[in-house]
């Protein structure tokens, strides 16, 4: 079974441009959550998405976005970006149904995303 | 809100144990989480524990919980140095069981 790929793995952008990350997740699959790594902040929780609709939001400024399309693959967007974008973007699968879960988030490898 | 707390690094010699301490804030957690992370890897779940639990052992992993104090850790026997990884401390909620909130995570380096 493949695993969560998220495209593209590096990315450079200057500031004020717009990025978008994609997430295809583990085959059957409805959960897709979404993470900011940074060496500072550690991993923070941006937003999780099931069955095409937003179900929790972290606590980022609106310029950071999602999607989830019905084939379940989600992608992020990140518009005006700013240096303190720069940072691991992980994305997450996982086969919950309800709200409820055992945690088990099956992790994509990232996209590394640099703001120059 | 919610805040999970871990030290940033951990050393131990190989074949001690490694011992990886968390707090969390949330009361009302009802899963907490020991992932793993290696270098230019995703993060890969070790093992969790519900919260009306007050042990789990898997293997060479024994997690131990302390509801009252709210506090969590993660006990490796044997350490290997395949066991050199991040090591990340989570939570989620009764209210919002899939949000799941992350600490910083732990260096675990080994000895040899």
């Amino acid at each position: 079974k493949a695993g969560v790929t998220q495209t593209p793995r590096y990315l450079i952008k200057t500031r004020g441009q717009q990025v978008t990350l994609s997430c295809s997740p583990i085959s059957g699959h409805r959960s897709v959550s979404w993470y900011q790594q940074t060496p500072g902040q550690g991993l923070q929780f941006l937003f999780e998405y099931f069955s095409e609709t937003q179900r929790n939001k972290g606590n980022f400024p609106g310029r950071f976005s999602g999607r989830q399309f019905s084939n379940s693959r989600s992608e992020m967007n990140v518009s005006t970006l700013e240096l303190g974008d720069s940072a691991l973007y992980l994305c997450a699968s996982s086969s919950s149904r309800t709200g409820a879960n055992t945690g088990e988030l099956f992790f994509g490898e990232g996209s590394r995303l640099t703001v120059l | 809100g919610e805040d999970v707390e871990q030290s940033l690094f951990l050393s131990v010699r190989e074949g001690d144990s490694s011992v990886i301490n968390c707090t969390y804030t949330d009361s009302s957690s009802t899963y907490l989480y020991w992932y793993k992370q290696e270098p230019g890897a995703g993060l890969q779940l070790l093992t969790y524990i519900f919260s009306n639990m007050d042990m789990k052992q898997d293997q060479r992993l024994t997690v131990l919980l302390n509801k009252k104090d709210k506090h969590l850790s993660l006990r490796i026997a044997d350490t290997q140095t395949g066991d050199s990884a991040i090591y990340f401390c989570a939570e989620s909620g009764y209210s919002s069981a899939s949000k799941i909130i992350f600490g910083s995570g732990t260096r675990l380096s080994i000895r040899p």
